[in-house]
């Protein structure tokens, strides 16, 4: 069963744009949500985790029970932002379980 | 320097040679993990570790074997490698049991089985 959704494989925007890389989660639970990111040739990384309500590069992510959605968000688009982002959820004793990814390119 | 290596980073091998990616980490993490990336699919779990002599199934384990003798190796085992399992590696590490299980990545091993 997917458990983690990224609906966009690819995302194109123009720099000083806003930013919004959609994830989705199926877990009837407390989820422990997080975003990490990779940059070219450079290994996986996290940008945030929900629990610490913390902005990274000016990135947030808001999770939304309801909807079942931690989308992550940034108002103003920079070239240092294109990478690939993965939404990742633990449903405890550390593993994560990864979404598709969805490239973000900004385009100068 | 905190970090997880693995070697070999690029691989290329035959159907049927077994072969051994290593995986180490100095930040004596209790939890190792290794993924899979392939195209599409994002990252996979095979297998992990929640300590030392305690592992256990992924989502996607089929045709992998790890052991964890040490805290701080987690070397992933394919005893006869196939075509399907030509992909990108990543090995990672956390603490365990806290919430705050940040997971710290190796650089990834790509692999491909002709």
């Amino acid at each position: 069963a997917q458990r983690v959704t990224q609906p966009e494989k690819l995302l194109s925007v123009f720099k000083g744009a806003p930013v919004e890389l959609k994830c989705n989660y199926s877990y009837s639970g407390s989820p422990e949500l997080f975003w990490y990111v990779q940059y070219s040739r450079q290994r996986l990384q996290l940008l945030l985790r929900h629990i610490s309500r913390e902005s990274i590069k000016g990135f947030t992510a808001d999770l939304n029970k309801g909807e079942t959605s931690f989308h992550l968000k940034k108002p103003f688009a920079q070239e240092e932002d294109s990478a690939m982002y993965y939404c990742a959820l633990s449903l405890g004793a550390n593993n994560l379980f990864f979404g598709t990814g969805t490239r973000l390119t900004v385009i100068p | 320097e905190a970090q997880v290596t693995q070697n070999p980073r690029y691989l290329i091998t035959v159907t049927g040679k077994k072969l051994t990616v290593t995986c180490s980490q100095n930040m004596n993490h209790e939890y190792m993990s290794w993924y899979r990336q392939d195209p599409g699919l994002g990252l996979r779990q095979i297998y992990y570790s929640m300590n030392v002599e305690v592992t256990d199934k992924g989502d996607v384990p089929e045709g992998y074997k790890v052991s964890r003798k040490e805290k701080r190796n987690f070397p992933l085992i394919l005893e006869s490698p196939s075509p399907n399992q030509t992909s990108l590696y990543f090995c990672a590490s956390s603490f365990a049991g806290t919430l705050d299980y940040e997971q710290y990545f190796g650089p990834g091993t790509r692999l491909t089985v002709t």
